[in-house]
């Protein structure tokens, strides 16, 4: 079946513009996952949604960021005047259960540029 | 909280030569540990993890991982390497009591050449 897609592949935009990246998960998937990979950082998780729980937003980075996950499938993270800082590339992932014993399946990823 | 070291950003090998790439890890509580790839233009995949038992686990491409508790270590290896294999590796971990949240380390491009 199909895996976790993400769109657009690749987004430039002007510093102060807001951008939205979309994650589809895999079909079936109740936990997804937000992360942002930047050069020399690593991953960095951002946020978590587990079926119609409240999401973990604990590593949203500012307030400039918010993400919503539409009928419990797609997912769409924004991010409000966006900053040179915040380019990166935003990687979705799902998996079954939200447990650590159900592996995280990652999407392509968004390569953001802000210029 | 935890964290994740991965002290060498490049790793340049010849084919068939033996590689490890280290992992450290820091946590005051019990851990699960991952290592994924991402291929040229791919997406992350898991290679192999640790979540209990055997402290040595092993992936289906001749990966291998050992849990060294005492050293807080999770270092990967292979003895011997394809051109195939180069990629960015992810050491990653969770902790026992939150296992939604993964924890990555900062990668190593494993670069072979013939």
């Amino acid at each position: 079946g199909a895996g976790v897609s993400q769109s657009p592949s690749n987004k430039v935009t002007e510093k102060g513009k807001d951008v939205e990246l979309r994650c589809d998960p895999i079909s079936g998937h109740t936990a997804l996952y937000w992360y942002r990979q930047s050069l020399g950082q690593g991953l960095e998780f951002l946020i978590y949604f587990q079926g119609n729980s409240a999401p973990d937003k604990s590593g949203l980075p500012s307030d400039r960021f918010s993400a919503e996950r539409t009928g419990g499938s797609v997912s769409t993270l924004t991010i409000q005047r966006t900053q040179q800082e915040d380019s990166a590339v935003y990687l979705c992932a799902s998996s079954e259960e939200g447990t650590i014993y159900n592996e995280q399946f990652f999407g392509p990823g968004t390569r953001l540029t802000v210029l | 909280a935890q964290s994740v070291t991965q002290l060498d950003s490049q790793v340049p090998v010849f084919e068939e030569a033996p590689v490890e790439l280290r992992c450290n890890y820091s946590s005051s509580v019990s851990v699960y540990l991952f290592w994924y790839v991402q291929y040229p233009n791919q997406g992350l995949q898991l290679l192999l993890k640790y979540l209990s038992g055997s402290t040595l686990v092993e992936s289906i491409n001749g990966f291998e991982a050992e849990f060294n508790k005492s050293q807080t270590s999770f270092h990967l290896r292979k003895p011997s390497v394809h051109i195939s294999d180069t990629a960015e590796y992810f050491c990653a971990v969770s902790a026992l009591y939150n296992t939604d949240k993964l924890i990555f380390g900062t990668g190593t491009r494993l670069q072979v050449f013939p």
